[in-house]
């Protein structure tokens, strides 16, 4: 079946624009997390939605972080007004609730000039 | 909160053993995570422990003591492939279930 998918695969975009990245999780999956992930570094948690739950939205680091999965399926995390310090990859998984063995989407690498 | 410890760089020798290390506290531990990460790629999973002792998969292994909250990943007979970042998480019960992941461990495999 198919897997996570995120697009875009790639976003260069202006400091003080604001970007839209999307992920498509697995049918079926009732957990998705947001990660952000830096050249060379580990995991950053950003947001965790599960089922019908308030998503847990300790991971975000800034009021201009936002995210909101419509109908239980896809998610957009959205940042307004990008700094250069949010460029990295933004990855994205899914999981069911039984397992929660996170099957993680390609990434999105943002770049902000 | 949770804090999950792990080194930051290994290395090692083609055909050899290396164990990977990781320690943790968190409360409501639900389990615990081994994932792979190859440079520029998603990280894949390879393991879970959820109740003490040695789950053994191929030439991956994972051992967790929820005592002393530890638990190493053995890679036996290591291959150039294998080298790659290894990230353990856990899983907690914190207003619903949630995974954090350490920092990983980059693994160099020298021939």
């Amino acid at each position: 079946g198919a897997g996570v998918s995120q697009s875009p695969s790639n976003k260069v975009t202006e400091k003080g624009k604001d970007v839209e990245l999307r992920c498509d999780p697995i049918s079926g999956h009732t957990a998705l997390y947001w990660y952000r992930q830096s050249l060379g570094q580990g995991l950053e948690f950003l947001i965790y939605f599960q089922g019908n739950s308030a998503p847990d939205k300790s991971g975000l680091p800034s009021d201009r972080f936002s995210a909101e999965r419509t109908g239980g399926s896809v998610s957009t995390l959205t940042i307004q007004r990008t700094q250069q310090e949010d460029s990295a990859v933004y990855l994205c998984a899914s999981s069911s609730v039984n397992t929660d063995t996170q099957y993680f989407g390609p990434g999105t690498r943002l770049t902000v000039l | 909160g949770q804090n999950i410890d792990q080194p930051t760089e290994m290395t090692a020798t083609e055909g050899a053993i290396v164990q990977i290390n990781c320690t943790y506290q968190t409360s409501g531990f639900n389990g615990l995570f081994w994932y792979q990460q190859h440079a520029g790629e998603a990280p894949t999973f390879l393991s879970y422990n959820v109740l003490d002792g040695l789950e053994e998969k191929g030439r991956f292994s994972s051992f967790l003591s929820r005592s002393k909250g530890y638990s190493y990943l053995l890679l036996k007979e290591l291959q150039m492939k294998d080298s790659a970042s290894y990230l353990c998480a856990v899983r907690a019960l914190a207003g619903g279930f949630k995974t954090i992941f350490g920092a990983g461990t980059r693994l160099f495999v020298k021939a």
